[in-house]
């Protein structure tokens, strides 16, 4: 059962341009929803996190949209650069006290100048 | 920021032998830690959740035998792989929650490889 889902193995986007990367979950009891950023063989770096509570989140370059009627959340990367390029990982952790986090299947991002 | 270090960065081993992978928090006490694996192209998957000071928690499906995880201070935490075969080639990362900051910090994986 696949809780946590990024349906786009894939993204191409041009230098400067946005990049939207999607989630969606089916877990209501998620409260917590974090994007990571990965390279081969390193392990995932933290990008951004969006309590349930909240509906956005912004930092810098990178924005979260959440859309819990939706049970919907969204990356923005704007403007994406070629440095950008990476697997990106969505995140969600339960409600439980240790906080054990559920990793969609990931989306390949590829930024050409 | 809080890092944890995590060694080998790869390792090669024969089939039927023990390797164990470590994980150490340097600048922060982690009292809990996850070991995830990822195989080629797919989604990291929670192996298990250890506590300092108590036993792991694994998750369906995970041999806790075959899978040994310690985490006997709050700076360690380590994984063995014992009787490795070669369909426990993955790559291995473990992770520790870090209260003070926002999100999980990960180390940086172990590449096992068994022939």
């Amino acid at each position: 059962d696949q809780q946590v889902k990024q349906n786009s193995p894939s993204l191409s986007v041009q230098e400067g341009r946005i990049s939207i990367l999607n989630c969606d979950y089916t877990n209501s009891m998620f409260d917590y929803f974090l994007w990571y950023k990965k390279y081969p063989a390193e392990g995932p770096t933290f990008l951004i996190s969006i309590s349930s509570i909240k509906d956005k989140n912004e930092d810098g370059r990178f924005t979260v949209f959440l859309n819990k009627s939706a049970k919907h959340l969204s990356l923005h990367i704007v403007p994406s650069q070629p440095g950008d390029s990476a697997v990106y990982f969505c995140a969600a952790r339960g409600g439980t006290s240790y906080g054990k986090l559920t990793f969609g299947q990931g989306t390949i991002l590829t930024v050409h100048p | 920021g809080a890092v944890v270090s995590q060694h080998p960065s790869w390792v090669i081993c024969k089939s039927g032998t023990s390797v164990k992978i470590e994980c150490r928090s340097l600048d922060f006490q982690a009292t809990t830690m996850f070991w995830y694996r990822q195989f080629p192209k797919q989604s990291l998957m929670l192996m298990a959740t250890s506590n300092e000071g108590s036993k792991a928690t694994y998750e369906q499906g995970v041999e806790k035998d075959k899978f040994l995880i310690n985490h006997a201070s709050l700076t360690l935490s380590t994984l063995t792989v014992t009787s490795a075969h070669p369909e426990d080639s993955s790559f291995y990362i473990c992770s520790a929650r870090v209260r003070a900051l926002v999100g999980y910090t990960f180390g940086s994986g172990t590449r096992l490889t068994v022939v």
